[in-house]
């Protein structure tokens, strides 16, 4: 079964910085876009950053654009967030998701949680 | 950005029953648009893609329909499963957007 599985949330001050993975395993990582998207407390869901499958596009919300950067390491199959100047308004579940080449996403991870507070 | 505007935001169904939900987009997305489907603490589930193509697995039961601005998602005879958060997505331009959700609840 294709999976994805983010790693690295947590308890983080306001401005401080957070990196975020996602390892993909089942299938070939190299083909597929990879998104990010995030789920505030009582919230909805809320796009946040994209890439394509090489790596040569990204793609941000301007909610995180200047302070959140997408990449991948295809030789490793993971997908990377890292955030930085982090505030309140960031605090949310953050979910993996491969992306179709047209960008809706497919395969989805169980998310990790990131908490912003001092 | 394309804004995207669910209705209603909460539908109560019984079992059984049929629920219709909408979607609208602020400007044409063509037929760019998905369904999902998220229950608490799980991952979404991507339910309808191209507007009216069922995603692999997806039960006969969710239909998706409409082109452009106008969108609806249909779910035939709800079973128990079904009650959940629906959310509609645009990825016919940058920045991707979801609609705020609709809650099919009892």
């Amino acid at each position: 079964e294709v999976q994805l599985v983010e790693s690295g949330g947590g308890l983080v001050e306001p401005g401080g910085s957070l990196r975020l993975s996602c390892a993909g395993s089942r299938f070939t990582f190299k083909n597929y876009p990879m998104t990010w998207v995030r789920q505030a407390p009582g919230k909805g869901l809320d796009w946040v950053s994209g890439i394509s499958a090489s790596g040569d596009s990204t793609y941000y919300a301007d909610s995180v654009k200047g302070r959140f950067t997408i990449s991948r390491d295809n030789s490793k199959n993971t997908l990377s967030l890292q955030m930085n100047s982090l505030g309140a308004e960031d605090t949310a579940v953050y979910y993996c998701a491969r992306a179709d080449f047209f960008f809706y996403m497919d395969v989805w991870g169980k998310g990790t949680t990131v908490t912003v507070s001092s | 950005e394309v804004l995207m505007t669910q209705s209603p935001a909460t539908l109560s169904v019984s079992p059984g029953e049929g629920a219709t939900l909408s979607c609208r987009a602020s400007q044409s997305v063509s037929t760019n648009l998905a369904w999902y489907q998220h229950k608490p603490g799980q991952a979404p589930r991507l339910l309808i893609f191209g507007a009216f193509n069922r995603a692999t697995g997806v039960p006969a039961r969710f239909n998706g329909r409409g082109s452009g601005t106008e969108f609806t998602l249909t779910i035939s005879s709800l079973q128990s499963e079904d009650f959940a958060v629906y959310y509609c997505q645009q990825y016919h331009n940058w920045p991707l957007t979801f609609g705020g959700g609709t809650k099919v609840e009892v």
